[in-house]
């Protein structure tokens, strides 16, 4: 299985809701990102887990709270977001530090009203 | 961090034509990514390179470490080549540490 599989593919949600975005791969990889990616524009990084610890969170808003709870999955929990937070947002995998090859899961439309 | 720059950032072609994508970053990088992204959003990983050069069937990546550039070519083009092709560097050094991207090349083939 070289899949990462994302939840829900689309999201509308208002700006006082709690939802929260799911990401998963079964290929033993250690290393686990979100990135975000607004309209014609490259992604950017917004965390990386390493071995299931935070190693890097790029200054994202504390209404973005990810969760690792284990090696297979990556959770994104979204509150009080803003109009200007509506993107696409990406998860993806790799082995861990041997390798930095990345394996990217389908992304999840998210469109805060 | 690092910064990447990608040129062209549109290119139109007819199919068949050989296509050059370069990139160059600022500082050294432990590898270099060329991803591809299709309408609709996924991004496919197509090589990872630190030195030389790798082909995987129409494809071929090239990188210069010394000078901090890389090309990516398409021999024979074909409409299904169309996307945006995105080259990126780890975002810190390397490891686990998730990429810096080029803002990509908006490729069209036309038939």
């Amino acid at each position: 299985d070289t899949e990462v599989t994302q939840t829900p593919k689309h999201l509308v949600m208002g700006m006082t809701n709690k939802k929260s975005l799911k990401c998963e791969q079964h290929m033993g990889h250690r290393a686990m990102y979100w990135y975000k990616q607004k309209a014609k524009k490259p992604p950017e990084l917004m965390f990386v887990y390493s071995y299931e610890k935070l190693s890097i969170n790029e200054s994202v808003p504390s209404r973005f709270s990810p969760e690792c709870p284990n090696s297979s999955l990556l959770n994104l929990h979204l509150h009080a977001l803003q109009p200007e937070d509506s993107a696409l947002y990406l998860c993806a995998s790799s082995p861990g530090v041997e390798s930095n090859e990345q394996y990217f899961g389908p992304g999840t439309r998210l469109t805060v009203t | 961090k690092n910064e990447v720059e990608q040129s062209p950032q549109n290119l139109t072609a007819q199919e068949g034509e050989f296509i050059t994508i370069n990139c160059s970053y600022s500082v050294g990088i432990s590898a270099l990514h060329w991803l591809q992204q299709h309408p609709g959003g996924g991004i496919v990983s197509l090589f990872m390179l630190s030195s030389g050069k790798k082909k995987h069937g129409r494809l071929i990546a090239t990188i210069n470490i010394q000078e901090k550039h890389s090309s990516l070519h398409i021999t024979a083009s074909h409409p299904r080549d169309s996307a945006v092709y995105i080259c990126a560097v780890p975002y810190s050094g390397g490891g686990a540490d998730g990429l810096t991207f080029g803002k990509g090349t908006h490729l069209i083939i036309q038939p």
